[in-house]
């Protein structure tokens, strides 16, 4: 699975739109990035996910660079309740023994402020 | 409402005496797994299971048994816990075990081995 790097912490005033950044500069082709999210020790929550053209749904969008190698999820209007620790995943589709281990990383502590 | 349902939600036992964390999801998924979270370590599979009596080891499967009897259920059974298997546990599912890698975990279940 290709290797991502996140920052470890951002900030974001409530109502502004937060941008998180993911880098994942080995991927490969048949490699989709997801995005997860956890809030204070809650289970993983799935975001969105996308393989390179841009993704929006009800709660974000993400933005996947031209050449793939870094993507940018976006959360339109931040909230308080949106404080969470955010992971970037990349993992192919394919089935396979190892098909449904996500890698969580460290991910990027979004702290979203009044 | 789609849910995985984890019980008990806090434990707290001593070393030696079995103990079994349940795992149900409503979703008529194939795919389950479980996964521990410790500081500074992320989380990581212990198990997962492909379908009915298919069970595999994740990275951490040491100290740990799971079984799977029926689609919906997913057991996770510590026959003698030790102090290093406090942690905080969760279970996933996902549809199938190719195509799009969306899991749905469960809330959590913190444990605590004295």
């Amino acid at each position: 699975d290709a290797k991502t790097t996140q920052p470890p912490s951002m900030d974001c005033a409530e109502g502004r739109a937060a941008n998180l950044p993911c880098n994942h500069s080995t991927i490969s082709g048949n490699e989709y990035v997801y995005w997860y999210r956890q809030i204070h020790s809650q289970g993983p929550q799935y975001i969105i996910h996308g393989l390179k053209n841009n993704e929006t749904n009800e709660m974000a969008s993400l933005i996947i660079t031209e050449d793939r190698k870094s993507s940018t999820l976006i959360l339109p209007h931040a909230t308080l309740r949106d404080t969470a620790v955010y992971y970037c995943i990349v993992r192919g589709f394919a089935g396979g023994t190892s098909y449904g281990k996500l890698t969580f990383g460290q991910g990027t502590i979004l702290t979203v402020h009044p | 409402e789609a849910q995985v349902t984890q019980n008990p939600r806090y434990l707290i036992t001593v070393t030696g005496k079995k103990l079994t964390v349940t795992c149900s999801q409503n979703m008529n998924h194939e795919y389950m797994s479980w996964y521990r979270q410790d500081p500074g370590l992320g989380l990581r599979q212990i198990y997962y299971s492909m379908n009915v009596e298919v069970t595999d080891k994740g990275d951490v499967p040491e100290g740990y048994k799971v079984s799977r009897k029926e689609k919906r259920n997913f057991p996770l059974i510590l026959e003698s816990p030790s102090p290093n298997q406090t942690s905080l546990y969760f279970c996933a599912s996902s549809f199938g075990t190719s195509g799009p890698n969306i899991q749905y975990f469960g809330a959590g279940t913190r444990l605590s081995v004295l």
